[in-house]
């Protein structure tokens, strides 16, 4: 069935530096959507995207669906000890409401 | 705050008994999803109500069942409960448009199998 594979799986950063964390999949999906989850809370969406090359912002992440559709990445910069968390991607194919989740990359960040 | 609401927040039972959570979607938004998320795993998706009416099915056990109320709140029922079936229990509601699809969560129902 379709899956997606998120990398890494975790991380440990300095804070100030930029992350980088990727979603691939073989399927093709029309709606890439990334959440960050904190201890015993829900998924809050970071940013959603729904067209293929999209480019977007919110703050310091920035997110990209990828071109084949296949793929998405969010980065964010100049990371800050707040940022610590799970992140998740998920997809949507076209069609349905059925989200696929990623396994999550767990971020921490060192003061 | 999403605009979710989930009740309870906690719940500690044992095996063999039977739970029923409760969710509440964002205003407007007409469908509701049921996750579940056990100790460090991803989530997984069982089932999706869309205006009272069962829309689509995940890995959902026979044990579990839910339903979505006139007024748009939905309930997730567990029945003879197993250790296994610990886990944290989302909820999600979207508007359900074709073109701009987006799930906010609820803060979770915490359920403890003993």
């Amino acid at each position: 069935g379709q899956q997606l594979n998120q990398s890494p799986q975790s991380m440990f950063i300095q804070e100030g530096e930029d992350v980088s964390m990727n979603c691939t999949s073989s399927s093709i999906f029309n709606t890439w959507l990334w959440y960050k989850q904190d201890p015993g809370e829900g998924p809050v969406l970071l940013i959603a995207l729904y067209k293929a090359g999209e480019l977007t912002s919110n703050g310091r992440l920035t997110a990209q669906f990828g071109i084949t559709r296949k793929d998405s990445f969010l980065n964010i910069s100049a990371s800050i000890p707040s940022d610590v968390g799970i992140y998740f991607c998920a997809a949507v194919t076209s069609g349905t409401y059925k989200y696929i989740f990623g396994t999550g990359t767990r971020l921490k960040v060192l003061a | 705050d999403s605009g979710v609401t989930q009740t309870p927040k906690h719940l500690i039972t044992a095996t063999g008994q039977r739970v029923t959570l409760r969710c509440s979607p964002r205003s407007g938004d007409l469908s509701v999803y049921w996750y579940q998320q056990s100790l460090d795993q991803g989530l997984q998706f069982l089932i999706q109500y869309y205006n009272g009416e069962e829309r689509a099915k995940g890995n959902i056990l026979e044990r579990f069942s839910a339903q979505q109320f006139p007024d748009l709140h939905s309930e997730l029922n567990l029945s003879s409960l197993e250790l296994g079936d610990s886990a944290l229990y989302f909820c999600a509601s979207s508007v359900a448009d074709r073109t701009l699809e987006t799930q906010y969560f609820g803060p979770g129902t915490r359920l403890l199998v003993l």
